[in-house]
């Protein structure tokens, strides 16, 4: 059973197009985090969202906290080719040390 | 500043062959440690965590194990490698009492043949 689910698995655009992606679970998360990674690294954090609706701002990037903190986004807006890689979430659930990943997104943007 | 060490980066091993990937933290104390495998281009798959020496949770049954000798150093092995191990293995650290960020070594690339 996979407890965080990602959508789209993959996504393909075009340099300057937005585009939204979604971190969805049934669980309750105390916080949930954002990385970025590139093909043979590590998983480098983005950001952390705490509570329930709260937005932060990372430049281009927007991610938001669901109001129950079950589920988050995160927006890019106009994409550029350095924006390409692989984009998890993850979190520990509430009252566990259990920390998992999301199923990942892959974004490929096109020059 | 703390620091995360994996070694090696990678791995080529046959079938039926044991393994050890040994992960260390430094600059920090009673770090909560994590094992990973990666599937190319797929999320995290959890593996074992620990919250101490001696104490290991495993989340996937599977013919590896993991065991924390020292506060620090946290293991992964294999008493005999099948082609289905084959993968991206990441070590990670995090203090869930200050924050559940976790942070990454560079990860070990094994390919059992």
């Amino acid at each position: 059973t996979q407890l965080l689910e990602q959508s789209p698995q993959f996504l393909s655009i075009q340099e300057g197009e937005n585009l939204t992606v979604y971190c969805n679970s049934s669980s309750v998360f105390s916080s949930l985090q954002w990385y970025r990674q590139e093909p043979g690294e590590g998983p480098v954090l983005l950001v952390t969202v705490v509570t329930g609706g709260e937005v932060k701002k990372l430049k281009r990037l927007t991610f938001q906290f669901g109001d129950a903190r079950k589920d988050s986004s995160l927006h890019i807006t106009a994409a550029q080719p350095g924006d390409t890689g692989l984009y998890l979430c993850a979190g520990a659930l509430t009252g566990t040390y259990k920390y998992i990943f999301g199923t990942g997104t892959r974004l490929k943007v096109l020059a | 500043s703390q620091t995360i060490h994996q070694w090696p980066a990678t791995l080529v091993q046959p079938v039926g062959s044991p393994l050890s990937l040994e992960c260390t933290v430094e600059g920090t104390s009673n770090p909560n440690l994590y094992w990973y495998r990666q599937a190319a281009g797929r999320g995290l798959q959890l593996l074992f965590y620990s919250i101490g020496i001696g104490q290991i949770s495993s989340e996937v049954p599977q013919n590896l194990s993991a065991s924390r000798p020292q506060d620090r150093q946290f293991i992964l092995s294999s008493k005999k490698l099948l082609l289905s191990d084959s993968g991206f293995y990441l070590c990670a650290w995090s203090l869930l009492r200050g924050g559940t960020e976790a942070f990454f070594g560079q990860g070990t690339r094994l390919t059992v043949v």
